[in-house]
Protein backbone atom coordinates (compact mmCIF):
# COMPACT_ATOMS: atom_id res chain seq x y z
CA UNK A 1 0.00 0.00 0.00
CA UNK A 2 1.52 3.36 -1.08
CA UNK A 3 1.84 5.97 1.92
CA UNK A 4 4.32 8.75 3.04
CA UNK A 5 7.32 8.13 5.34
CA UNK A 6 7.83 11.23 7.76
CA UNK A 7 10.48 11.38 10.71
CA UNK A 8 8.58 10.86 14.24
CA UNK A 9 9.88 13.29 15.76
CA UNK A 10 12.34 16.16 15.78
CA UNK A 11 13.65 18.87 18.12
CA UNK A 12 15.04 22.24 17.50
CA UNK A 13 15.57 25.68 19.44
CA UNK A 14 13.59 28.77 19.07
CA UNK A 15 15.36 31.20 16.67
CA UNK A 16 16.06 28.13 14.25
CA UNK A 17 15.04 27.09 11.12
CA UNK A 18 13.16 23.51 10.81
CA UNK A 19 13.23 21.28 7.71
CA UNK A 20 10.86 18.43 7.77
CA UNK A 21 10.78 15.69 4.68
CA UNK A 22 8.22 13.51 3.44
CA UNK A 23 8.66 10.79 1.16
CA UNK A 24 6.07 9.81 -1.32
CA UNK A 25 7.32 7.37 -3.73
CA UNK A 26 4.02 6.63 -5.54
CA UNK A 27 2.81 10.41 -5.97
CA UNK A 28 0.33 10.37 -8.89
CA UNK A 29 0.74 12.96 -11.87
CA UNK A 30 -2.15 15.05 -10.64
CA UNK A 31 -1.58 15.00 -6.88
CA UNK A 32 -0.85 17.82 -4.76
CA UNK A 33 1.11 17.80 -1.66
CA UNK A 34 -0.26 19.41 1.40
CA UNK A 35 0.88 19.78 5.08
CA UNK A 36 -0.54 20.95 8.07
CA UNK A 37 -0.08 21.41 11.26
CA UNK A 38 -1.91 19.73 14.59
CA UNK A 39 -1.97 20.90 18.19
CA UNK A 40 -3.02 18.93 21.24
CA UNK A 41 -6.74 18.36 21.31
CA UNK A 42 -7.48 20.10 18.19
CA UNK A 43 -7.85 19.13 14.43
CA UNK A 44 -5.21 19.52 11.82
CA UNK A 45 -4.82 23.15 10.37
CA UNK A 46 -3.89 23.47 6.65
CA UNK A 47 -0.30 24.83 6.46
CA UNK A 48 0.95 25.26 3.12
CA UNK A 49 0.47 23.29 -0.34
CA UNK A 50 1.98 22.87 -3.36
CA UNK A 51 2.59 20.77 -6.55
CA UNK A 52 6.38 21.14 -7.48
CA UNK A 53 9.20 23.81 -7.09
CA UNK A 54 8.78 25.64 -4.16
CA UNK A 55 6.02 27.65 -2.79
CA UNK A 56 6.13 30.33 -0.20
CA UNK A 57 3.86 31.53 2.47
CA UNK A 58 3.73 33.86 5.27
CA UNK A 59 4.13 30.98 7.77
CA UNK A 60 6.70 28.27 5.74
CA UNK A 61 7.75 27.38 2.47
CA UNK A 62 7.71 24.24 0.38
CA UNK A 63 10.01 22.56 -1.42
CA UNK A 64 9.72 19.81 -3.88
CA UNK A 65 12.28 18.10 -6.39
CA UNK A 66 11.69 17.88 -10.18
CA UNK A 67 10.87 13.93 -9.55
CA UNK A 68 8.06 14.42 -6.67
CA UNK A 69 9.12 11.70 -4.64
CA UNK A 70 9.52 13.46 -1.36
CA UNK A 71 8.81 17.64 -0.17
CA UNK A 72 10.31 19.77 2.35
CA UNK A 73 8.19 22.00 4.73
CA UNK A 74 10.32 24.28 5.98
CA UNK A 75 9.30 26.67 8.94
CA UNK A 76 11.52 29.66 9.53
CA UNK A 77 13.03 31.23 13.20
CA UNK A 78 10.65 28.54 14.65
CA UNK A 79 8.98 29.54 18.48
CA UNK A 80 7.45 27.67 21.09
CA UNK A 81 4.04 27.58 19.80
CA UNK A 82 5.53 26.01 16.81
CA UNK A 83 5.69 22.48 18.88
CA UNK A 84 3.29 20.68 17.52
CA UNK A 85 2.79 17.82 14.87
CA UNK A 86 3.04 18.04 10.91
CA UNK A 87 1.68 16.35 9.22
CA UNK A 88 2.11 15.94 5.00
CA UNK A 89 -0.98 15.00 2.87
CA UNK A 90 -0.85 13.26 -0.61
CA UNK A 91 -3.38 11.98 -2.82
CA UNK A 92 -2.43 8.70 -4.33
CA UNK A 93 -3.87 7.45 -7.69
CA UNK A 94 -6.27 9.83 -7.89
CA UNK A 95 -9.61 9.77 -5.66
CA UNK A 96 -10.69 10.40 -2.34
CA UNK A 97 -10.49 7.33 -0.85
CA UNK A 98 -6.36 7.05 -1.39
CA UNK A 99 -5.68 10.26 0.22
CA UNK A 100 -3.15 9.65 2.90
CA UNK A 101 -1.84 11.23 6.22
CA UNK A 102 1.58 10.58 6.91
CA UNK A 103 2.21 9.48 10.54
CA UNK A 104 3.44 12.79 11.41
CA UNK A 105 6.11 14.14 13.04
CA UNK A 106 6.12 15.64 16.55
CA UNK A 107 8.32 18.80 16.92
CA UNK A 108 9.54 20.40 20.09
CA UNK A 109 10.98 23.35 20.17
CA UNK A 110 12.67 24.49 23.37
CA UNK A 111 13.65 27.67 24.36
CA UNK B 1 -12.24 29.22 11.40
CA UNK B 2 -14.50 27.04 9.49
CA UNK B 3 -18.00 26.52 10.75
CA UNK B 4 -17.90 22.64 11.92
CA UNK B 5 -18.98 20.78 14.81
CA UNK B 6 -19.21 17.57 16.02
CA UNK B 7 -21.23 16.06 18.28
CA UNK B 8 -20.04 14.36 21.37
CA UNK B 9 -17.19 15.74 22.06
CA UNK B 10 -16.54 12.94 24.70
CA UNK B 11 -18.78 9.45 24.64
CA UNK B 12 -18.01 6.29 26.30
CA UNK B 13 -19.88 3.61 26.00
CA UNK B 14 -19.49 -0.44 25.97
CA UNK B 15 -18.70 -3.45 23.77
CA UNK B 16 -21.44 -4.45 21.16
CA UNK B 17 -23.47 -0.74 21.46
CA UNK B 18 -24.34 0.86 18.70
CA UNK B 19 -22.74 4.44 18.29
CA UNK B 20 -23.63 7.33 15.97
CA UNK B 21 -21.23 10.66 15.57
CA UNK B 22 -22.68 13.60 14.06
CA UNK B 23 -20.89 16.24 12.13
CA UNK B 24 -22.51 19.25 11.19
CA UNK B 25 -20.57 22.49 8.72
CA UNK B 26 -22.22 25.84 7.88
CA UNK B 27 -20.13 26.38 5.21
CA UNK B 28 -22.51 24.74 2.07
CA UNK B 29 -19.21 22.34 1.12
CA UNK B 30 -19.66 19.55 -0.93
CA UNK B 31 -16.96 17.31 0.40
CA UNK B 32 -17.02 15.25 4.10
CA UNK B 33 -14.73 13.37 5.27
CA UNK B 34 -14.27 11.09 8.48
CA UNK B 35 -11.39 10.31 9.72
CA UNK B 36 -9.65 8.09 13.00
CA UNK B 37 -6.86 8.72 14.71
CA UNK B 38 -4.78 7.15 16.93
CA UNK B 39 -1.03 6.74 18.24
CA UNK B 40 1.47 5.89 15.76
CA UNK B 41 -0.91 5.72 12.77
CA UNK B 42 -1.54 9.45 12.22
CA UNK B 43 -4.90 9.95 10.47
CA UNK B 44 -6.58 7.42 8.34
CA UNK B 45 -10.20 8.04 6.53
CA UNK B 46 -12.76 6.03 7.12
CA UNK B 47 -15.40 6.78 4.81
CA UNK B 48 -15.99 10.23 2.17
CA UNK B 49 -18.68 11.86 1.00
CA UNK B 50 -18.65 13.85 -2.65
CA UNK B 51 -22.45 14.94 -2.39
CA UNK B 52 -25.79 14.40 -0.78
CA UNK B 53 -26.09 10.40 -0.61
CA UNK B 54 -22.95 9.74 -2.34
CA UNK B 55 -20.88 8.31 0.08
CA UNK B 56 -17.56 5.96 -0.59
CA UNK B 57 -14.82 3.70 1.62
CA UNK B 58 -11.51 4.91 2.82
CA UNK B 59 -8.97 3.03 3.83
CA UNK B 60 -10.26 1.66 7.32
CA UNK B 61 -13.84 1.33 6.72
CA UNK B 62 -14.48 -1.72 8.34
CA UNK B 63 -17.37 -2.31 11.61
CA UNK B 64 -18.07 1.65 10.00
CA UNK B 65 -21.08 2.99 7.90
CA UNK B 66 -21.97 6.75 7.23
CA UNK B 67 -24.88 8.46 5.78
CA UNK B 68 -25.63 11.89 4.50
CA UNK B 69 -28.99 13.12 3.95
CA UNK B 70 -28.30 16.62 3.50
CA UNK B 71 -25.46 18.81 2.65
CA UNK B 72 -24.53 20.25 6.12
CA UNK B 73 -24.55 16.81 8.06
CA UNK B 74 -22.32 13.40 7.94
CA UNK B 75 -23.13 10.97 10.37
CA UNK B 76 -20.76 7.95 11.04
CA UNK B 77 -22.54 5.23 12.65
CA UNK B 78 -20.55 1.72 14.63
CA UNK B 79 -23.32 -0.81 14.30
CA UNK B 80 -21.55 -2.29 17.21
CA UNK B 81 -18.32 -1.01 18.49
CA UNK B 82 -15.21 -2.73 19.67
CA UNK B 83 -12.99 -1.93 21.95
CA UNK B 84 -10.19 -1.39 18.93
CA UNK B 85 -12.29 1.04 17.55
CA UNK B 86 -11.24 3.38 20.80
CA UNK B 87 -9.73 6.63 19.35
CA UNK B 88 -10.50 10.21 18.07
CA UNK B 89 -12.54 10.86 15.24
CA UNK B 90 -12.51 13.76 13.36
CA UNK B 91 -14.61 15.16 10.59
CA UNK B 92 -13.15 17.24 7.76
CA UNK B 93 -14.92 19.30 4.97
CA UNK B 94 -13.71 20.71 1.40
CA UNK B 95 -14.70 21.79 -1.75
CA UNK B 96 -13.57 21.88 -5.26
CA UNK B 97 -11.31 24.82 -6.45
CA UNK B 98 -11.64 25.67 -10.30
CA UNK B 99 -7.63 25.55 -10.28
CA UNK B 100 -6.50 22.66 -8.91
CA UNK B 101 -7.28 18.97 -9.95
CA UNK B 102 -9.96 17.36 -8.49
CA UNK B 103 -7.69 15.05 -6.25
CA UNK B 104 -7.01 17.92 -4.43
CA UNK B 105 -8.72 19.87 -1.79
CA UNK B 106 -7.83 22.06 1.51
CA UNK B 107 -9.43 20.13 4.55
CA UNK B 108 -10.82 22.43 7.33
CA UNK B 109 -11.29 19.73 10.18
CA UNK B 110 -13.66 19.74 13.69
CA UNK B 111 -12.90 19.47 16.85
CA UNK B 112 -13.07 15.96 17.39
CA UNK B 113 -14.90 13.14 19.28
CA UNK B 114 -12.98 10.93 21.67
CA UNK B 115 -14.80 7.56 21.86
CA UNK B 116 -14.62 4.87 24.41
CA UNK B 117 -15.18 1.61 24.19
CA UNK B 118 -15.21 -0.57 27.27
Amino acid sequence: LAKTTQPISMDSYEGQEVNITCSHNNIATNDYITWYQQFPSQGPRFIIQGYKTKVTNEVASLFIPADRKSSTLSLPRVSLSDTAVYYCLVGFSGGYNKLIFGAGTRLAVHP
Amino acid sequence: DAGITQSPRHKVTETGTPVTLRCHQTENHRYMYWYRQDPGHGLRLIHYSYGVKDTDKGEVSDGYSVSRSKTEDFLLTLESATSSQTSVYFCAISDTRDSAPSSYNEQFFGPGTRLTVL
